[in-house]
Parts: C-alpha cells; sequence; structure tokens
C-alpha cells in the first residue's frame, strides 16, 4: 500500500539510449512532480501536473518527457540519454489547493539512474 | 537566483542532546516553508510546512519556528534518539516563483550515537 511509487529502482543503460521511469500514487493527489537530485545534492523540480496539465517545467533538456495518462501517474521519459543525466529522480505528488506549497509532498523512493 | 542555506552541514551529538539547526532564505515575497526528514534509503517525509511569520509547529520530540521577516526557520529536536539520525532538508517558495515550486536546501545531516 504504498502512497508513492516509482519503477524502476535502479537504472543503468548506455548513453544514446532512450528509457522511462514510471511513477503512481494512490493518495487521490490532484498534483505530481518530478525531481532531480543533482551532483551537489540539491533537490531540484523538474515539472509538475495537476489534473494531467503540466504546470511547471523548469529548465530542462527537451529530452525530458513527462506523460501524465491520469492523475495517479506522472511517467518520465528520457531520450537519447547523456552521461550528465546520471541522478537520483524523485516523483512527488501534493493534494490541490489554491497554491501547492501550502501542503507538503509525498515522495516515492527514488530511482537512481546511471548512464555509462 | 534564490538560495536556501541550511547549517550546519553536518551534526554529531549523543543519545539525549538536544539540538538545533538553521535555514535561511530570501525574506522577500516569501509564501511557505517546508521541513522534511530523509533517512538513508528512504524517500523524505514532510514533518511541518509553515507559512506564517512567527509560526511554531511540533511533532513529538521535533519542533521548528519562523521568521519570515528575517529569513530563517529553526528546527529543534528535544531529547536525541538514535532513530532521529537522517538528513532534515527545509524548502521555500515565494510569491514570485512559478507555482509548486519548492526550492530546497541541501540538509542537515544528523547523526545520533547511542
Amino acid at each position: 500500500d504504498t502512497a508513492v511509487s516509482q519503477t524502476p529502482k535502479y537504472l543503468v543503460t548506455q548513453m544514446g539510449n532512450d528509457k522511462s521511469i514510471k511513477c503512481e500514487q494512490n493518495l487521490g493527489h490532484d498534483t505530481m512532480y518530478w525531481y532531480k537530485q543533482d551532483s551537489k545534492k540539491f533537490l531540484k523540480i523538474m515539472f509538475s501536473y495537476n489534473n494531467k496539465e503540466l504546470i511547471i517545467n523548469e529548465t530542462v533538456p527537451n529530452r525530458f518527457s513527462p506523460k501524465s495518462p491520469d492523475k495517479a501517474h506522472l511517467n518520465l521519459h528520457i531520450n537519447s540519454l547523456e552521461l550528465g543525466d546520471s541522478a537520483v529522480y524523485f516523483c512527488a505528488s501534493s493534494p490541490n489547493s489554491d497554491r501547492h506549497e501550502n501542503s507538503p509532498l509525498h515522495f516515492g523512493n527514488g530511482t537512481r539512474l546511471t548512464v555509462t | 537566483i534564490l538560495n536556501v542555506e541550511q547549517s550546519p552541514q553536518s551534526l554529531h551529538v549523543q543519545e539525549g542532546d538536544s539540538t538545533n539547526f538553521t535555514c535561511s532564505f530570501p525574506s522577500s515575497n516569501f509564501y511557505a516553508l517546508h521541513w522534511y526528514r530523509w533517512e538513508t534509503a528512504k524517500s523524505p517525509e514532510a514533518l511541518f510546512v509553515m507559512t506564517l511569520n512567527g509560526d511554531e509547529k511540533k511533532k513529538g520530540r521535533i519542533s521548528a519556528t519562523l521568521n519570515t521577516k528575517e529569513g530563517y526557520s529553526y528546527l529543534y529536536i528535544k531529547g536525541s534518539q538514535p532513530e532521529d539520525s537522517a538528513t532534515y532538508l527545509c524548502a521555500y517558495s515565494n510569491y514570485g516563483g512559478s507555482q509548486g515550486n519548492l526550492i530546497f536546501g541541501k540538509g542537515t545531516k544528523l547523526s545520533v550515537k547511542p
């Protein structure tokens, strides 16, 4: 009964490949996010979706494309993987509110992506 | 560029000690401040969300205060236990930022020795 689950936990792949990370939440939340933990250990937002609609798209290469088939799922697809994409990627969700920062984030356990 | 600074970076205390650490953020256009607890090999877990200057929140032995005018928040742990060992993250948002965009600090890593 994991609240926010993401798969796979580990992903090792070669440069140039295309890969996807899946995220599902069973909390009934309207807003989902993708965060990247960079090399300096900061968590930085990549995308935010509210009810399947993109509301935040930070400066992220267009090789990264989020897909939200329904409000319980937000998948991250990455094309033409590069060495610099190696990082830990976290999915998160929060309840809908006028501004989402009023509510705490519920995080998944992260996906460690290694590009060789 | 909006920065969130947390200090110290790491902290080692003995079981039973009380401790506190700081989160500093830009004071202008403040909207919300979050604290999260992040244990190794797990996901960050929300502790507090604070929005008003002077807010004080408490959960068991952990409490937090907020000063939006001077741009800081303190997290206090009373009588630290080994299970409190984790990285404590704070995150901030302001009115000028994208809705839902939390800016995270690097965290304070707490180790509690039995």
